[in-house]
């Protein structure tokens, strides 16, 4: 079946423009994940979706980020006035939730450039 | 805090030899080890998980390691290909908890 798709693969935005990524999950994955990737370093967690609880906020960086999931299925991660530290490849991961630690799985990222 | 770490940031291996990647882990709850590999350009790639009944697990070319009681998992790649190259991330979890990743490790393999 499908894994998780994630558009655009690439995006080159100018100092101060807003920008939204989109994650696809895979079918029937209740949990959705986003990661930020600097340039040869580890994961950054940001955000997490679980079914229809509150998300899990704690690691967004700063206000000027957001993400929303419709319908519990696409999720759209929104980064206002973009810096140029904004720039990193953005991760997007789901997994079943099926209430023990799941496997998670990733898709081929955004990589963002901020000029 | 619970964290999730690596003891060698690069690792190179010459092609052919066996491979061993290593990380420690603080959290005596995890039950839940997974290891990921990250080829330049794409998202991380699930290898092999193992959970905590357990202490060996194999798969193809690959065998990961949980030791409980130093808290430490470990990663091995038997003949080492040059497709092996990338970056290896452990991450570990328990109870409907999130995973919690490594920061990395970079297996450069040298023909």
């Amino acid at each position: 079946g499908a894994g998780v798709s994630q558009s655009p693969s690439n995006k080159v935005t100018e100092k101060g423009k807003d920008v939204e990524l989109r994650c696809d999950p895979i079918s029937g994955h209740t949990a959705l994940y986003w990661y930020r990737q600097s340039l040869g370093q580890g994961l950054e967690f940001l955000i997490y979706f679980q079914g229809n609880s509150a998300p899990d906020k704690s690691g967004l960086p700063s206000d000027r980020f957001s993400a929303e999931r419709t319908g519990g299925s696409v999720s759209t991660l929104t980064i206002q006035r973009t810096q140029q530290e904004d720039s990193a490849v953005y991760l997007c991961a789901s997994s079943l939730d099926s209430g023990v630690a799941d496997t998670q799985y990733f898709g081929p990222g955004t990589r963002l450039t901020v000029l | 805090g619970e964290s999730v770490g690596l003891h060698l940031p690069t690792l190179s291996v010459q092609e052919g030899d066996n491979s061993i990647i290593n990380c420690a882990y603080s959290n005596s709850a995890s039950d839940y080890f997974i290891w990921y590999k990250q080829e330049s350009g794409k998202g991380p790639q699930f290898i092999i998980d193992i959970r905590s009944n357990m202490d060996k697990r194999q798969g193809q070319r690959v065998t990961v390691l949980l030791n409980k009681t130093v808290k430490h998992l470990s990663l091995q790649i038997a003949a080492t290909q040059p497709g092996d190259s990338a970056v290896y991330f452990c991450a570990e979890g328990h109870a409907g908890n999130m995973l919690t990743f490594g920061g990395g490790t970079r297996l450069m393999v040298k023909p």
